[in-house]
């Protein structure tokens, strides 16, 4: 069956301007987090929704960054002011439920430039 | 402060031979380890996993150690092949914190030489 998917797979922006990154779970999944990877590092947990709520946004670095999933499915992070700071590899992930053993599958990432 | 580590950034390994990728933690909280992979362009899969209630975990050619008083856990892969080149992330979470969310170590690049 179909994956994780993430649009756009490579977006370059300006400094200061807005951005939006699409997840697309795999269908049925209840549980999904984003996770920024930074050039040499392992990936950091950002925000996981289960179902349409925000459960956890303890990892979001500042206000700047938001994200949403109004019908439990598909989720979108938004980026504000953009910083050079920010750019990485954003990862979506999504697993059948919050149980431990209920693995996450990790989409492709979408890779920001910010310049 | 990093609460996973991974201090080999790469290992260089002949095909056929033991791979050994470690890692380290230090929350002691952190009861349930991951190990995923990565290939280029690609999202991390996961490939084996270990409760801190145990102290081995095998699946095939990967074996998982834990040794809790350390905190200390490692993968080993034999043999290896040269499709297992790749980067290898461990992992860990808190079972009891809602939602699971992963902390990862910084990864280490594996490369199995034909």
């Amino acid at each position: 069956g179909a994956g994780v998917s993430q649009t756009p797979s490579n977006k370059v922006t300006e400094k200061g301007k807005y951005v939006e990154l699409r997840c697309d779970p795999i269908s049925g999944h209840t549980a999904l987090y984003w996770y920024r990877q930074s050039l040499g590092q392992g990936p950091e947990f950002l925000i996981y929704f289960q179902g349409t709520g925000a459960a956890d946004d303890s990892g979001l670095p500042n206000d700047r960054f938001f994200a949403v999933r109004p019908e439990g499915s598909v989720s979108t992070l938004k980026i504000q002011r953009t910083e050079r700071g920010d750019s990485a590899v954003y990862l979506c992930a999504s697993s059948a439920s919050q149980g431990v053993t209920d693995t996450q599958y990790f989409g492709p990432g979408t890779r920001l430039t910010v310049l | 402060d990093q609460q996973v580590k991974q201090n080999s950034p790469s290992l260089s390994v002949q095909e056929g031979r033991i791979s050994i990728l470690n890692c380290d933690y230090t929350n002691s909280m952190f009861d349930y380890f991951l190990w995923y992979k990565k290939y280029p362009a690609e999202g991390p899969t996961f490939l084996i996993s270990i409760s801190s209630i145990k102290d081995k975990n095998e699946d095939g050619r990967f074996t998982v150690f834990l040794n809790k008083s350390a905190k200390h856990l490692s993968l080993h892969i034999v043999p290896s092949q040269p499709g297992d080149s790749a980067v290898y992330f461990c992992a860990a979470m808190k079972s009891l914190n809602a939602g699971n969310m992963l902390t990862f170590g910084g990864g280490t690049r594996l490369m199995v030489k034909p």
